[in-house]
């Protein structure tokens, strides 16, 4: 089944406490990218990645960091979480980099105390 | 810088009727393209439709129905006959070259909620 997996659904940690969340497609995707989506705020890009070792900051970028050392993962890495990180985080991959649609991941809900 | 402005935060309709959701873009690119996504109450995020930049034709499909239009930057979004299911969050995000990379950004989502 074609899909985008994240890992773990839930998590909840303290300021400070380094952490990552995994993501991973089985579609063969070129393009692949992380949001958070907070309540009035919709959708907001955090990185995004054209392709392998190719990566780039969206508009929230600050706080987070991301690889693409495989094709079919892009991890999400919080280094120091604050509670502003606090969020709803979903990952997206599409064949082409922003041109087709997105399939997104089930999200991450993050709570940082 | 690109923008996706979904001016409508909450709308509330009865079961069948019609319920049109707006989104207004802008950007400075010529090739671009647009989509819309629902986000059910279960969460996930569920892709409608995507428009490029040079097809200006309106879509239906079953209830459905995409209206773009370059000369306003509008691609908005009517449900005919609401039905209860249709309630959810609906997203329209905007993909477009920026330096070089094609970026992807969405508007704040409209929420629709459809009273039986």
């Amino acid at each position: 089944e074609a899909q985008v997996t994240q890992n773990p659904r839930y998590l909840i940690t303290v300021t400070g406490k380094k952490l990552t969340v995994t993501c991973s497609q089985n579609m063969n995707h070129e393009y692949m990218s992380w949001y958070r989506q907070d309540p009035g705020l919709g959708l907001r890009q955090i990185y995004y990645s054209m392709n392998v070792e190719v990566t780039d900051k969206g508009d929230v970028p600050e706080g987070y960091k991301v690889s693409r050392k495989e094709k079919r993962n892009f991890p999400l890495i919080l280094e120091s979480p604050s509670p502003n990180q606090t969020s709803l985080y979903f990952c997206a991959s599409s064949l082409r980099s922003g041109v087709d649609e997105q399939f997104f991941g089930p999200g991450t809900r993050l709570t940082v105390l | 810088a690109q923008k996706v402005t979904q001016a409508q935060t909450e709308i509330s309709v009865v079961e069948k009727e019609d319920v049109t959701l707006d989104c207004v873009y802008e950007t400075r690119d010529t090739t671009y393209y647009l989509f819309w996504y629902k986000q059910p109450p279960s969460g996930e995020l569920v892709f409608l439709i995507r428009r490029n930049s040079f097809d200006e034709q309106n879509e239906i499909s079953g209830r459905y129905s995409w209206n773009f239009q370059k000369s306003t930057s509008s691609f908005n979004f009517t449900i005919t006959a609401s039905q209860v299911v249709d309630s959810a969050v609906y997203f329209c995000a905007l993909s477009s070259n920026s330096g070089g990379y094609q970026k992807v950004t969405f508007g704040t989502g409209t929420k629709l909620q459809v009273i039986p």
